[in-house]
C-alpha cells in the first residue's frame, strides 16, 4: 500500500544538524512532491519546504531558507531533510507528506519523527 | 505573506452540525484543503480542492468558500470527530491556518 516511512527519533545539541529521511513505497515516486511540515509541542503545523523527486527542484519556506536542505535518492525512493544550526525551538515532530505534482493537497503523511534539541 | 485565520476552538453537541471557518484574502479563488489531526497522530486529509472528499471520508464532511472565508462543515457530529482541524492553501508556498480544536 501507499506509505511514507520516516526515520526514528533524534536528540541533538544546540548548534548541531539533523537529517530525517522519508522512504516512499506503493506509488510512482517521481509523480508526487514530498513536502516537509513540522509541529512543535502543542502548536500548529508549519510548512518547511518541498522537493520534486523527478528533477530535484526545491522550494523552501522563507523562515527556514539557509538552514534547511531537501535532497532525494531516486534509486531508493527516499527524500532527506537536513536542518542545521539547531536551536531549542526546533524541537518538534517533523512530517513528510506527498502531494500530486501540480496540485496542493497532502494526501499521504509519514508517521512523524520527533527531534529534540537540548543541551 | 499570505495568512489564514481560524478560531482557536469550536464546540458542538453530539449529533449537531459543526462549522469551522478559515479566513484569508480572496480565499474563494484558491484550492482549500482541510486536515484532521487527532492526538498523537499525523494529520489526515478530509477535504481537498475546497469541496472534494478523499475516498473513505464520510459525506458528513463538506467544504465550501465564499469571498474571504472557507468553511468546513461536519454534520451529525460524532464523538470520534473531536480533533484539531487545519485549513491549507498554496500561495507561492504552502500556508496552514493556526488550527481549530473541535470539542464534541
Amino acid at each position: 500500500q501507499v506509505q511514507l516511512e520516516q526515520s526514528g527519533a533524534e536528540v541533538k545539541k544546540p548548534g548541531a544538524s539533523v537529517i530525517v529521511s522519508c522512504r516512499a513505497s506503493g506509488y510512482p515516486f517521481t509523480n508526487y512532491y514530498i513536502h516537509w511540515v513540522r509541529q512543535a509541542p502543542g502548536q500548529g503545523l508549519e510548512w518547511m519546504g518541498r522537493i520534486n523527486p523527478n528533477n530535484g527542484a526545491r522550494n523552501y519556506a522563507q523562515t527556514f531558507e539557509g538552514r534547511v536542505t531537501l535532497t532525494r535518492d531516486t534509486a531508493i525512493h527516499t527524500v532527506y531533510m537536513e536542518l542545521t544550526n539547531l536551536r531549542s525551538d526546533d524541537t518538534a515532530v517533523y512530517y513528510c507528506a506527498r502531494v500530486v505534482i501540480a496540485l496542493d493537497d497532502c494526501d499521504v503523511w509519514g508517521q512523524g519523527t520527533m527531534v529534540t534539541v537540548s543541551s | 505573506s499570505y495568512e489564514l485565520t481560524q478560531p482557536l476552538s469550536v464546540s458542538v453537541a453530539l449529533g449537531q452540525t459543526a462549522t469551522i471557518t478559515c479566513g484569508g484574502d480572496n480565499i474563494g479563488r484558491k484550492n482549500v484543503q482541510w486536515y484532521q489531526q487527532k492526538p498523537g497522530q499525523a494529520p489526515s486529509l478530509v477535504v481537498y480542492k475546497t469541496y472534494n472528499r478523499p475516498s473513505g471520508i464520510p459525506e458528513r464532511f463538506s467544504g465550501s468558500t465564499s469571498g474571504n472565508t472557507a468553511t468546513l462543515t461536519i454534520s451529525r457530529t460524532q464523538a470520534g470527530d473531536e480533533a484539531d482541524y487545519y485549513c491549507q492553501v498554496w500561495d507561492s508556498s504552502t500556508v496552514f491556518g493556526g488550527g481549530t480544536k473541535l470539542t464534541v
